[in-house]
């Protein structure tokens, strides 16, 4: 069936730098997608959305980029905290098919000061 | 700020025990979901739920499962008969609309002995 899955399991930044995570789909007809941040002991926390008929959203620190070509969502953090260390989620869903989420693997980011 | 709240954080049960997770939505939402994650996997959508019936519904989601909201403020799942298989972290989440954001709450851990 269709997936949602990430490039690397596991991200090391230093603090103050840029973070980059990475997500491919592979359903096509998907219209929606959003960032989850996971801390440990919780539930996901949204962080930002993007709908199919944009390429880029900003957020306070974040960034979306999606590229519809190749069925790729990237999660851009900025200037990276220790707080920004949690496991990251994209989910996708197709509207057309209901509202349900489809979830990413996850990636750990491991801010170090 | 409004939050999903779940009960109990921590179940442990026998296999082959009913068990039901409570969930309170934020209190003006309208649609509500569950979803599990197997440690070390993703999140997996199981059901959504409106206008007191099921809305959406995933494979995982078959007759041992059930859900319930008794009173304007509770959302249950239930499960019948437990496998030591359905041993999994269970997140309640709600939204305003159909495609609104999705609002996790912190999850009940479930183990199935």
């Amino acid at each position: 069936g269709e997936s949602v899955g990430l490039h690397l399991p596991t991200l090391s930044v230093q603090e103050g730098d840029n973070s980059i995570i990475n997500c491919a789909y592979s359903n096509s007809a998907s219209d929606y997608f959003i960032w989850y941040k996971q801390e440990s002991g919780k539930g996901p926390q949204f962080i930002i959305d993007i709908r199919s008929n944009m390429d880029k959203r900003q957020g306070q620190r974040v960034t979306v980029l999606l590229n519809k070509t190749v069925k790729h969502l990237s999660l851009q953090i900025a200037a990276t905290q220790p707080g920004d260390s949690a496991v990251y989620f994209c989910a996708e869903r197709e509207r057309r098919t209901g509202y349900a989420l489809n979830f990413g693997k996850g990636t750990s980011l491991l801010v170090t000061p | 700020e409004p939050e999903v709240t779940q009960t109990p954080s921590h179940q442990v049960t026998q296999m082959g025990q009913e068990v039901i997770l409570r969930c309170v939505p934020i209190s003006n939402h309208l649609y509500f979901y569950w979803y599990r994650q197997i440690l070390g996997q993703k999140v997996e959508f199981l059901v959504s739920f409106y206008n007191n019936e099921i809305s959406e519904k995933s494979e995982i989601f078959d007759d041992q499962f059930s859900v319930e909201r008794p009173d304007g403020s509770n959302f249950t799942l239930k499960i019948r008969s437990t496998k030591l298989e359905d041993s999994a972290m269970y997140f309640c989440a709600s939204s305003s609309g159909a495609s609104g954001e999705q609002f996790f709450g912190p999850g009940t851990r479930l183990t199935v002995l």
